[in-house]
C-alpha cells in the first residue's frame, strides 16, 4: 500500500521562528519519487522539491531545507526565519507508478506577524 | 516557463447549466491533468491525457467530460452537476515524452477554477 502522512494538520508560529514540517511515507517499491507542493491562499500548487529514492541527501535552498531519512521513510521540511508570505497549506507526496501522485493529507502553516 | 494557465478563476453555475473549464500549457508536455480539490483535503485525481489520449479516468461521473483537443488544451466539459461538485479544479501537466518512462516526472499545476454549483 501507498501512504503519505503529515501528522501535523496545523501549524502556527510567530514570524522569524524556524518550523519544520514532517512527512512519512509508506511503499514497498524501491523507486519512488518524493514531492512537496505549497498551496498559497491563491489556489495554485507550487513545486518546492523531487527526492528520487536512492538520493539521501539533504537539500538547502534559501531558508527551505529538506531531510530525507531511508530509515525512518520520512522527507521533513524545515523552513528557517519564517516569513508570513510562508502562509500556506504545505503538501508532501509519493510518486510510484508514471502517473499517479499520492499526496498526504496537508500541513497548514500559518505565521503570525 | 513552468505556467499553466487555467479559465475562469470562478465559475457559479446552476444545476442544469452546461459550462466548460479550460486550461493551457506551452511547456511542450505531453501529459495533462485534471484534479478535484474540496476544502481542507489534498487534490483527487479525475482524468489523465497522455499525447491527447485519455488514459486514466479515476471513475468520475459522467457528468463530467474531459476533451483534450491538443497538446496544449486541455477542457473540462460541466453538465448538470450537483452541488457537492463544489470545489477547486485544478489542472496540471507534466513532461512525459512518448517512449521514455520516467516515474519521476514533476507535474506543475495551474492556479485553479473555483466551482460553485447552485
Amino acid at each position: 500500500a501507498q501512504k503519505v502522512t503529515q501528522a501535523q494538520t496545523e501549524i502556527s508560529v510567530v514570524e522569524k521562528e524556524d518550523v519544520t514540517l514532517d512527512c512519512v511515507y509508506e511503499t514497498r517499491d524501491t523507486t519512488y519519487y518524493l514531492f512537496w507542493y505549497k498551496q498559497p491562499p491563491s489556489g495554485e500548487l507550487v513545486f518546492l522539491i523531487r527526492r528520487n529514492s536512492f538520493d539521501e541527501q539533504n537539500e538547502i535552498s534559501g531558508r527551505y531545507s529538506w531531510n530525507f531519512q531511508k530509515s525512518t521513510s520520512s522527507f521533513n521540511f524545515t523552513i528557517t526565519a519564517s516569513q508570513v508570505v510562508d502562509s500556506a497549506v504545505y503538501f508532501c507526496a509519493l510518486k510510484t507508478s508514471y502517473d499517479k501522485v499520492i499526496f498526504g493529507p496537508g500541513t497548514s502553516l500559518s505565521v503570525i506577524p | 516557463d513552468t505556467e499553466v494557465t487555467q479559465t475562469p478563476k470562478h465559475l457559479v453555475m446552476g444545476m442544469t447549466n452546461k459550462k466548460s473549464l479550460k486550461c493551457e500549457q506551452h511547456m511542450g508536455h505531453r501529459a495533462m491533468y485534471w484534479y478535484k480539490q474540496k476544502a481542507k483535503k489534498p487534490p483527487e485525481l479525475m482524468f489523465v491525457y497522455s499525447y491527447e489520449k485519455l488514459s486514466i479516468n479515476e471513475s468520475v461521473p459522467s457528468r463530467f467530460s474531459p476533451e483534450c483537443p491538443n497538446s496544449s488544451l486541455l477542457n473540462l466539459h460541466l453538465h448538470a452537476l450537483q452541488p457537492e461538485d463544489s470545489a477547486l479544479y485544478l489542472c496540471a501537466s507534466s513532461r512525459s515524452p512518448k517512449g521514455y518512462h520516467f516515474k519521476g516526472e514533476t507535474q506543475y499545476f495551474g492556479p485553479g477554477t473555483r466551482l460553485l454549483v447552485l
